[in-house]
């Protein structure tokens, strides 16, 4: 049971938009930053977007983040098969003073 | 840019304590804070704690508190994970990652995993 909570899956076609949620609550989203991971199986997670929607140096802007209140979203544009992946939401919580991580939505390019 | 390498696969048994180490080579080790993540099988991440650069001090996430300690050597540019008491549960992949300065919960750079089974 993660502290963040996002949906097991999501799927699109080529060329489509998707967006992936992730839920918190007033201790970890509602007052600290939010950032999302991108893990290609069997390789370590990958930065994707920090501080709700910066992109790392060569993240393509077809990934962008938003936040609002406590819950926060990572969308895709311009699907590609490469997308394919397990995506996480991160954040800090203030009352477990730790990182804390949603539970991973797996992302299938139809 | 710094590249993190960490040791090699581990066998434990039940009770005993796995020591993981992840050595960083390029620049800019010593200023930032060393996280330490793990992933059991077809899980999701876990936070375990890190270690502050300078004094280096410690923080541990409640579920290891007790049973982990972080270590690092900014002269060689490298940290370690000690998890003691170890389960069938800590069965998993580990990870370090470099913290990204100013932003909590943001690893910019992570080691390539080292899986940790234990077993009888």
């Amino acid at each position: 049971q993660s502290v963040l909570t996002q949906p097991p899956s999501v799927s699109g076609t080529p060329g489509q938009s998707v967006s992936i949620s992730c839920s918190g609550s007033s201790s970890n989203i509602g007052l600290n930053t939010v950032n999302w991971y991108l893990q290609l199986p069997g390789t370590a997670p990958k930065l994707l977007i920090f501080s709700v929607n910066q992109r790392p140096s060569g993240v393509p802007d077809r990934f962008s983040g938003s936040k609002s209140g406590t819950s926060a979203s990572l969308a895709i544009s311009g699907l590609q098969s490469d997308d394919e992946a397990d995506y996480y939401c991160a954040t800090w919580d203030d009352n477990l003073d730790a990182a804390v991580f949603g539970g991973g939505t797996k992302l299938t390019v139809l | 840019q710094v590249h993190l390498v960490q040791s090699g696969t581990e066998v434990k048994t039940p009770g005993s304590s796995v020591k993981v180490s992840c050595k960083a080579s390029g620049d800019d080790f010593s200023s930032h804070v060393i996280s330490w993540m793990r992933q059991a099988p077809g899980q999701g991440l876990e936070y375990m704690g890190g270690i502050l650069p300078g004094l280096s001090a410690e923080k541990s996430a409640q579920n290891f508190q007790g049973r982990v300690s972080f270590t690092r050597d900014d002269s060689t540019g490298t940290a370690h994970m000690l998890l003691s008491g170890l389960t069938s549960e800590d069965t998993a992949v580990y990870y370090c990652a470099r913290g990204l300065q100013g932003v909590a919960a943001a690893f910019d750079q992570w080691g390539q995993g080292t899986l940790v089974t234990v077993s009888t």
